[in-house]
């Protein structure tokens, strides 16, 4: 059974400082990763994607990618309430996606 | 645009009972999901589809079955509910392997309570 394993939280940061999330994924074989952002009462929505090792930016999301260490994380810079939500990993697996439980981030004020 | 539709919103059904999740996107899209979400956790994967005529088992497909005559329609079928299948139930699509883009298109979801 293919795994993807996140941390349920909640992490819960100051408003302005950087939110940390960190997925761990069980096949070797994965070479697509993604970060989804789910709000409560939501559907989820696709927010990062990554292929290769290292880092990728945009706007105030980080993604990094460990391929040897089987690990994927986010980071969120300058965290406001807004984004508070659940973050979901995903990581690709033959025509499909498998998610990890998710992270509740709560930022507050 | 649509996009993915699911029908109904919500739904009590009673143990024993069956019912069909109607999912419909109007973007021809091959690729259709059925994903559930339990409290708190993440989304489970039941089955799914790469085209019509062809269907998948994911993660947690026992109590389920499908069925993708067209490219539009995807609907999830319950057999003999059982309070274990209590979620909230997510319709996706994707023009084509999601391991590209990694873009999946969701439905609002379709919450489901067996008593």
């Amino acid at each position: 059974q293919k795994e993807v394993e996140q941390n349920s939280g909640p992490l819960s940061v100051p408003e302005g400082a950087i939110a940390s999330l960190n997925c761990t994924y069980s096949d070797r074989g994965s070479q697509s990763f993604f970060w989804y952002r789910q709000y409560s009462g939501k559907s989820p929505e696709l927010i990062m994607s990554i292929y290769s090792n290292g880092d990728k930016e945009d706007g105030r999301f980080t993604a990094q990618l460990n391929k040897a260490s089987q690990y994927v994380s986010l980071l969120i810079r300058d965290s406001q309430p807004s984004d508070s939500a659940t973050y979901l990993c995903a990581v690709d697996n033959t025509d499909k996606l498998i998610f990890g439980t998710g992270t509740r981030l709560q930022v507050f004020p | 645009n649509a996009g993915v539709t699911q029908t109904p919103k919500f739904r009590i059904l009673k143990i024993g009972q069956s019912m069909t999740l109607q999912c419909a996107q109007d973007m021809n899209h091959n690729y259709m999901y059925w994903y559930r979400q339990d409290p708190g956790m993440g989304l489970k994967l039941i089955y799914y589809s790469v085209g019509a005529g062809i269907t998948d088992k994911g993660e947690v497909p026992n109590g389920y079955n499908v069925s993708r005559s067209t490219t539009e329609d995807f609907p999830l079928r319950l057999e003999l509910a059982a309070p274990s299948q209590t979620s909230v139930y997510f319709c996706a699509s994707s023009y084509s392997n999601p391991g590209g883009t990694g873009e999946l298109f969701f439905g609002e979801g379709s919450r489901l309570t067996v008593l």
